[in-house]
């Protein structure tokens, strides 16, 4: 039961271009996204977040796009760094339950130098 | 800055045998989570706890999991009776109250063998 879906296991971008990650999701209730970045032996890192009633939210170099029509989301990186590169998760609650987050299965982003 | 904490960083247990995790979350936080990742799948939530009770939970969270705030900073999570498929890393996480950002600040997790 994937209510979280990261197509995309791994993705490879030269340093200095855009890294583009993306999202899907099945469940209509859903009206929080939150993406985590996680290094290896590390705990997951919050990046970034947008509410349902937005359908963009930028903080730096991190922009996210949301389309709920689509039930779809997308994490932009401009310009992606080599320090950028850990496995990036897709997160998602339901106004009813905030707490319980429901996470995708991660995608592996490399910035190669 | 602050940050979350948890003990032990790797815990080896017998199957059948009762293991507690430990966690300090981030001192002014109200909310406290636990989640586990089994190598190589996707992070789970297990339990939400406000309040000195259990908020939300999931169904991997049966009657062998348990969760305690047994002080003012320490959140634990017991597991009764182990078994073979609860090895994993469990992330304990911990959120401000407040509704501007339902951000969770993740320790480096516990990682637990049962053989």
């Amino acid at each position: 039961d994937q209510q979280v879906k990261q197509n995309s296991p791994s993705l490879s971008v030269q340093e200095g271009r855009i890294s583009i990650l993306n999202c899907d999701y099945t469940n209509s209730m859903f009206d929080y996204f939150l993406w985590y970045k996680k290094y290896p032996a590390e705990g997951p890192t919050f990046l970034i977040s947008i509410s349902s009633i937005k359908d963009k939210n930028e903080d730096g170099r991190f922009t996210v796009f949301l389309n709920k029509s689509a039930k779809h989301l997308s994490l932009h990186i401009v310009p992606s760094q080599p320090g950028d590169s850990a496995v990036y998760f897709c997160a998602a609650s339901e106004e009813t339950s905030y707490d319980k987050v429901i996470f995708g299965p991660g995608t592996s982003l490399s910035v190669i130098p | 800055e602050p940050e979350v904490t948890q003990t032990p960083s790797h815990q080896v247990t017998q199957m059948g045998q009762e293991v507690i995790l430990r966690c300090v979350p981030i001192s002014n936080h109200l909310y406290f989570y636990w989640y586990r990742q089994i190598l190589g799948q996707k992070v789970e939530f297990l339990v939400s706890f406000y309040n000195n009770e259990i908020s939300e939970k999931s169904e991997i969270f049966d009657d062998q999991f348990s969760v305690e705030r047994p002080d003012g900073s320490n959140f634990t999570l017991k597991i009764r009776s182990t078994k073979l498929e609860d090895s994993a890393m469990y992330f304990c996480a911990s959120r401000e109250t407040g509704l501007a950002s339902y951000e969770q600040y993740f320790g480096p997790g516990t990682r637990l063998t049962v053989t």
